[in-house]
């Protein structure tokens, strides 16, 4: 099946700076990509739509100033959390639709841990 | 609203003890119907899917799930579970068409225990 690949897949940072995390489709472009936080013991709550060329569509609730997304490419998607606080602590994933659009994959997930 | 409700919040098993954990969704339009687990500290790996065709689908590891349209229903069963099947389930749903995202169920977490 199609690769989603996450990167960093554990990060710790201090309060106050930004995060950087990418997804990328490795064996299909993927203009949609869905960004998702799951915090402990809980579902997948999405964050947000990742739109190639475009603003990404954010849930009610999420602060597109401070969870930063950019789709620069058609296999590229960075969620960038800003002025992270010990709050955004969290576990983040991405997912890409396959091209025939009836499969979600899923990154490995990114651990993030703000001190 | 679009949401996926699992009934069950915790399931304790014995080994060999049959499992069934129950899914309902609420979806205008044709879906897609998912169950992924998560085995801890793993990320998530899709169990089975339906799309259209047989409700009836068999997915990995001797998992299976019927997806019943009238009680829009999509429950995961398994006849003999194992310790190794201690996890998290969760049940997920999408649009047919366009690039919709997945929406999750709450989870239900299964231990087995010997």
């Amino acid at each position: 099946g199609a690769v989603v690949s996450q990167h960093p897949s554990r990060v710790i940072c201090k309060s106050g700076t930004s995060v950087k995390i990418e997804c990328r489709s490795l064996d299909f472009q993927a203009t949609t990509m869905f960004w998702y936080r799951q915090f402990p013991k809980q579902s997948l709550m999405l964050m947000a739509t990742s739109n190639e060329g475009s603003k990404a569509t954010y849930e009610q609730g999420v602060e597109k100033d401070k969870f930063l997304i950019n789709h620069a490419s058609l296999t590229l998607s960075t969620l960038t959390v800003t002025s992270a606080h010990p709050e955004d602590s969290s576990f983040y994933i991405c997912s890409a639709r396959d091209p025939t659009g009836t499969e979600a994959f899923f990154g490995q997930g990114t651990r993030l841990t703000v001190v | 609203a679009q949401s996926v409700s699992q009934h069950n919040h915790h399931v304790i098993l014995s080994e060999a003890a049959s499992l069934e954990l129950g899914c309902n969704y609420s979806y205008g339009g044709t879906v897609n119907l998912f169950w992924y687990v998560q085995y801890p500290g793993q990320h998530l790996q899709l169990l089975l899917k339906y799309f259209s065709g047989d409700p009836l689908v068999k997915g990995i590891k001797g998992f299976e799930a019927e997806f019943i349209k009238s009680k829009f229903s999509f429950n995961l069963r398994k006849p003999s579970v194992q310790w190794s099947d201690t996890a998290e389930y969760f049940c997920a749903v999408n649009g047919r068409s366009g690039n919709t995202p997945l929406v999750f169920g709450k989870g239900t977490r299964l231990s087995v225990i010997a």
